[in-house]
């Protein structure tokens, strides 16, 4: 199966900052990879699809990039409510595969 | 728009079989695949497997030997059956749908989620 590997495990931000998370896989997935976010308690939700498309309702602050093995999500400035677990997923290769999640956390 | 509530028991001992219904609402469940995904603090997000409204299903093969999908369209409901259960099964269980847009898929939305926990 597909390894999806997500550093850093945390991230500590300041609110405003940029954070920058990455996400690769152990072989190619092209751009058939999500981004979703999980707060406590509650399911993931997603963000990113297609490596760069921002699902509906997501602000613009949240921007995906990449294709093959390597992909970045980016938060261009950290608001509140941005402080949670990100994780990465394929969709290229059965069984679909999650990484391990990015916890990013107030600085 | 679509919503996804799982139900079942919390608690299921070692060796027995665990079984989670998910229930649609707003929505039918024709024409569309549904998943079951688990959580657990060591191994993180972990796809179990999908089934379509008409039946056909993809398993991960983490779980294939022990796990059955099942459908009940006129209920608007899926189903697993995860038998000879462990502690290593102890987990959040989610149902979610497959969401498309071409060729582009995520899982969305999700249930809410259940703990399910094994334990004599």
């Amino acid at each position: 199966e597909i390894v999806m590997t997500q550093s850093p495990a945390t991230l500590s931000v300041s609110p405003g900052e940029r954070a920058t998370l990455s996400c690769r896989a152990s072989q190619s997935v092209r751009s058939n990879l999500v981004w979703y976010q999980q707060k406590p308690g509650q399911a993931p939700r997603v963000l990113i699809y297609g490596a760069s498309t921002r699902a509906t309702g997501i602000p613009a602050r949240f921007s995906g990039s990449g294709s093959g093995t390597e992909f970045t999500l980016i938060i261009s400035s950290l608001q509140s409510e941005d402080f949670a677990v990100y994780y990465c997923q394929q969709y290229n290769d059965w069984p679909r595969t999650f990484g391990q999640g990015t916890k990013v956390e107030i600085k | 728009q679509v919503q996804l509530q799982e139900s079942g028991p919390g608690l299921v001992k070692p060796s027995e079989t665990l079984s989670l219904t998910c229930t649609v609402s707003g929505g039918s469940i024709s024409n569309s695949y549904w998943n079951w995904i688990r959580q657990t603090a060591g191994k993180g997000l972990e796809w179990m497997g999908r089934i379509y409204s008409s039946g056909s299903a993809n398993y991960n093969g983490s779980v294939k030997s022990r796990l059955t999908l099942s459908v009940d369209p006129s209920k608007n409901q899926f189903s697993l059956k995860l038998t000879s259960v462990t502690a290593a099964d102890t987990a959040v269980y989610y149902c979610a749908r497959d969401a498309r847009i071409g060729s582009y898929f995520w899982f969305d939305p999700w249930g809410q989620g259940i703990l399910v926990t094994v334990s004599s």
